[in-house]
């Protein structure tokens, strides 16, 4: 069984698209996370939710909607794609209010934009 | 704010080669520190973690220990395999519970 999955694993699109990622997780963690994964392989932290609640957002441009209709669940919405969106979209979900601090991540989704 | 700062790559080294990735961090207080692995075409797994200073996390061969006086937590492996050969994130976590990661380190192990 997949801890973390996400939907698609690549997705190639045209500038000014609109595009959704989906993520979801059976680990029973009420905290989810999205990860931004450049060209040079550097990670940061878009957003996170906890229960379907917004609690990191981390200066990323309003192009970018996460939506979270369960605990369960996270999607990333991204309008009017540029080609600086193009990286590797990773999912996480933690329990950090378990005090496990650990992080499990997807697979990534790794988007194209031309 | 907090930051890691990772050894840069590449590392290239031979089977059974002893590794070391040296890592550092900046942060108030005490972090968690963690080890992720990324091999080829997948996603990041957590390899090992240290919660508090002294602490040493260790798994698959690999070990770190938190060393809070130097604020570092460098990942060793005793004799390395080609089936090493991933990029390594060194990463702590603290407060807002968002993972700050390093810049990443390219392991290449050579048969």
């Amino acid at each position: 069984d997949t801890a973390v999955s996400q939907t698609p694993k690549y997705l190639v699109t045209q500038m000014g698209n609109d595009k959704s990622i989906k993520c979801e997780q059976n680990l029973g963690h009420d905290t989810m996370y999205w990860y931004k994964q450049d060209s040079k392989k550097f990670l940061k932290i878009m957003f996170s939710y906890n229960n379907k609640e917004l609690i990191i957002n981390e200066t990323v441009p309003n192009r970018f909607s996460p939506k979270s209709p369960d605990k369960a669940h996270l999607n990333l919405h991204i309008n009017s794609l540029e080609l600086g969106d193009s990286a590797v979209y990773f999912c996480a979900s933690g329990n950090p209010q378990g005090r496990s601090y650990e992080q499990y991540f997807g697979p990534g989704t790794r988007l194209t934009v031309t | 704010g907090n930051s890691v700062t990772q050894m840069e790559g590449p590392v290239t080294l031979s089977e059974e080669a002893f590794l070391t990735i040296n890592c550092t961090y900046t942060a108030t207080g005490y972090p968690s520190l963690f080890w992720y692995v990324q091999y080829p075409g997948e996603g990041l797994q957590l390899l090992l973690k240290a919660t508090k200073a002294d602490d040493k996390g260790s798994n698959k061969g690999f070990e770190a220990t938190y060393r809070k006086e130097t604020t570092s937590f460098h990942l060793e492996k005793g004799s390395v395999q080609v089936s090493d050969s991933a990029v390594y994130f060194c990463a702590l976590i603290q407060g807002a519970q968002k993972l700050v990661f390093g810049q990443g380190t390219r392991l290449t192990i050579n048969p």
